[in-house]
């Protein structure tokens, strides 16, 4: 099992440009996450999903959107990046709630 | 609304002291608690987690965490530290119902010293 893997590990983008992270999951997990990691703020939940076909907005929503078009897989948009999107993304997945979530590697994003 | 709070930043220690390391929660309902673990360049890893039952939890890597309802508080401890456990921690909350939803602290990153 590969776990919870995340695409692509690091990129730049410009102010303005678009951008789409890919999240997938082989453990046939029913709950996806996706969090922004800042210094000195932990880790912020951006979206969630329940299961295939269904997302929900988490404390930081803003700027994000979401989909979970596979149960394997939950993709985090940036439709229009900011500097402020800079930050590292984690995504998580978990069976039956967030009482034992997986994270992945994490994905690291400059906006310039 | 509930929150974690990590009462210390940083923490320093030598290679074999015991360390705690500090969590309070705010919440007027029944939580789950957790404490994560998070290497250098990696993902974060879950240590341990009260559900219920007996206030003292063990985790891996021997660490464990007691939960006190009374302090609001839900503390991680190891007897003897090792340079490997040099990491990022996080505390983290969820509510008792179905939200779906972790609440997470700011971290504290241990720093193990030979």
């Amino acid at each position: 099992n590969a776990g919870v893997t995340q695409t692509p590990k690091f990129r730049v983008l410009k102010t303005g440009q678009s951008m789409t992270l890919l999240c997938a999951q082989d453990m046939n997990h029913e709950y996806m996450y996706w969090y922004r990691q800042d210094p000195g703020m932990g880790l912020r939940l951006i979206h969630y999903s329940v299961g295939e076909g269904t997302t929900a907005k988490g404390e930081v929503p803003d700027g994000y959107n979401v989909s979970r078009l596979k149960k394997q897989n939950f993709l985090l948009g940036l439709e229009s990046a900011a500097p402020s999107q800079t930050s590292v993304y984690f995504c998580a997945s978990s069976y039956s709630g967030p009482e034992t979530q997986y994270f992945g590697p994490g994905t690291r994003l400059l906006v310039l | 609304a509930q929150s974690v709070t990590q009462l210390d930043s940083q923490v320093p220690v030598f290679e074999e002291a015991p360390v705690e390391l500090r969590c309070n929660y705010s919440s007027s309902v029944s939580v789950y608690l957790f404490w994560y673990v998070q290497y250098p360049n990696q993902g974060l890893q879950l240590l341990l987690k009260y559900l219920s039952g007996s206030t003292l939890v063990k985790g891996i890597n021997g660490f464990e965490a007691e939960f006190n309802k009374s302090q609001t508080s839900f503390h991680l401890r190891k007897p003897s530290v090792h340079i490997s456990d040099t990491a990022e921690y996080f505390c983290a909350v969820k509510k008792g119902s179905n939200t779906g939803k972790l609440i997470f602290g700011q971290g504290t990153t241990l720093q193990v010293k030979p």
